[in-house]
């Protein structure tokens, strides 16, 4: 059974950090790409970052561009995203989904339950 | 540039069929979706993918009540026999290579 299980969420002030991790199980990590999609509070869903199972290929929103950085540890099946400068408006649900596919070009067939990100004074 | 756009409500009553629209932006009529649904407090689930022809894929134990089709730039999900858990959002999402992009979702309510 594919399991994905987000944690590192929280409350930060603005410009700070914070890091989110996706744990995996059930599937042969290293052969999928993975995502973060995130929610904000009563919208909808908004991809941010997405890494490819192999050659290392990493991709981003522009909303996040310069700011988050996705990586992965194909040896403890674990997918991460590095938060920093944090605003206001990356207050969301963060969710970690697995394509199907190697490369990051393909739909989502599993979801996380997310991890909740509030960025507030 | 590659877009999806959903009606944000609709509803139906218990028991009955609703068929719900996603139409792909203009230059990209071709290109293959998936529909995941949402219930409330929930994460997204994987529904199933759509292709232009409508031929589609479901996702593990989606049952045979959630169908899909396609008509030039618009993909739809109809869901038959509709029953209380089905009230939900539902979004469409597509993807190009290192980029996805999903509809704005649509709010269904059973009745």
């Amino acid at each position: 059974e594919v399991q994905l299980l987000e944690s590192g969420g929280g409350l930060v002030q603005p410009g700070g950090s914070l890091r989110l991790s996706c744990a995996a199980s059930g599937f042969t990590f290293s052969s999928y790409a993975m995502s973060w999609v995130r929610q904000a509070p009563g919208k909808g869903l908004e991809w941010v970052s997405a890494f490819s199972g192999s050659g290392g290929y990493t991709y981003y929103a522009d909303s996040v561009k310069g700011r988050f950085t996705i990586s992965r540890d194909n040896s403890k099946n674990t997918l991460y995203l590095q938060m920093n400068s944090l605003r206001a408006a990356d207050t969301a649900v963060y969710y970690c989904a697995k394509e199907v596919a190697v490369a990051s070009s393909s739909n989502f067939d599993y979801w996380g339950q997310g991890t909740l990100v509030t960025v507030s004074s | 540039q590659l877009a999806l756009t959903q009606s944000p409500s609709a509803s139906a009553s218990l028991g009955a069929s609703v068929k719900l629209t996603c139409t792909l932006s203009s230059g990209h009529t071709s290109y293959v979706i998936a529909w995941h649904q949402q219930q409330p407090e929930k994460g997204p689930r994987y529904l199933m993918k759509l292709n232009s022809d409508g031929s589609h894929s479901k996702g593990d134990g989606i049952p045979d009540r959630f169908s899909g089709s396609s008509s030039g730039a618009e993909r739809y999900l109809t869901i038959s026999s509709l029953q209380s858990e089905d009230e939900a959002d539902y979004y469409c999402q597509t993807w190009g290579t290192g980029i996805h992009v999903f509809g704005g979702g649509t709010k269904l309510t059973v009745l």
